[in-house]
């Protein structure tokens, strides 16, 4: 049920741009996106939901297309910031109520050089 | 605010010895979440809560157990130690579920936990 990322590591020259993507196997609600720098905690970028709109986040955007349970992150003229490994989370549809937990991909290490 | 705080930050067992991480939010959250992440496995729910007196089971629930007496207090008990359990342990909260526009997680600084 984990949703798969690719790619699983990507290196770019700052300023340069960056698209990551997450698929499911499972129908999803929702999607989710982090960002976790070296030894620290992940923190929260956005989130995506069925039938909503696309969320972005300074030059940062993402996408989610429902038919095919994807979603893509937009990195736009990335700078040193960016750097980390991004991950997604997905929200089931089948998980009912408000309780719906994530699963979480195995992550995107992103390095971003000068 | 602290935010999300986890005790303690880093731990040596041997095998077989028993502990407890202690998980604490001051955002009046009534969703807690317990992940282990492991180099190249992403962060794995072992197990979550759903508000005070509840606890329900990850992902990879198995040689561990929670307890949520207090809401803004998550315990992740391991009972017999083993080599696999050794990881980074991360604690998290949330105001509501996966399903809510709301739904962001918060996650506290990690415990590095290894058992030789």
């Amino acid at each position: 049920q984990q949703p798969v990322q690719s790619p699983q590591a990507v290196i770019l020259r700052e300023g340069e741009d960056a698209v990551i993507n997450c698929s499911s196997s499972k129908a999803l609600y929702s999607v989710h996106w982090y960002r976790q720098k070296h030894g620290e905690a992940p923190v929260f970028l956005m989130i995506l939901l069925k039938g909503g709109e696309q969320k972005g986040h300074d030059k940062i955007s993402a996408s989610f297309n429902e038919k095919k349970q994807q979603s893509s992150l937009y990195l736009t003229a990335s700078q040193l910031s960016y750097s980390g490994t991004y991950f997604c989370g997905t929200g089931l549809l089948n998980y009912g109520g408000s309780q719906g937990n994530l699963i979480f991909g195995k992550g995107t290490k992103l390095s971003v050089k000068p | 605010n602290a935010g999300v705080t986890q005790t303690p930050k880093f731990r040596v067992l041997k095998t077989g010895q028993s502990m407890t991480l202690l998980c604490a939010q001051d955002m009046n959250h009534e969703y807690m979440y317990w992940y282990r992440q492991d180099p190249g496995m992403g962060l794995r729910l072992i197990h979550y809560s759903v508000g005070e007196g509840t606890t329900a089971k990850g992902e990879v629930p198995d040689g561990y157990n929670v307890s949520r007496l207090k809401k803004q207090n998550f315990l992740l008990g391991l009972e017999s130690a083993a080599p696999s359990q050794t990881s980074v342990y991360f604690c998290a909260s949330s105001y509501s579920g996966a399903h809510k526009k709301s739904h962001e997680q918060f996650f506290g600084p990690g415990t590095r936990l290894t058992v030789l």
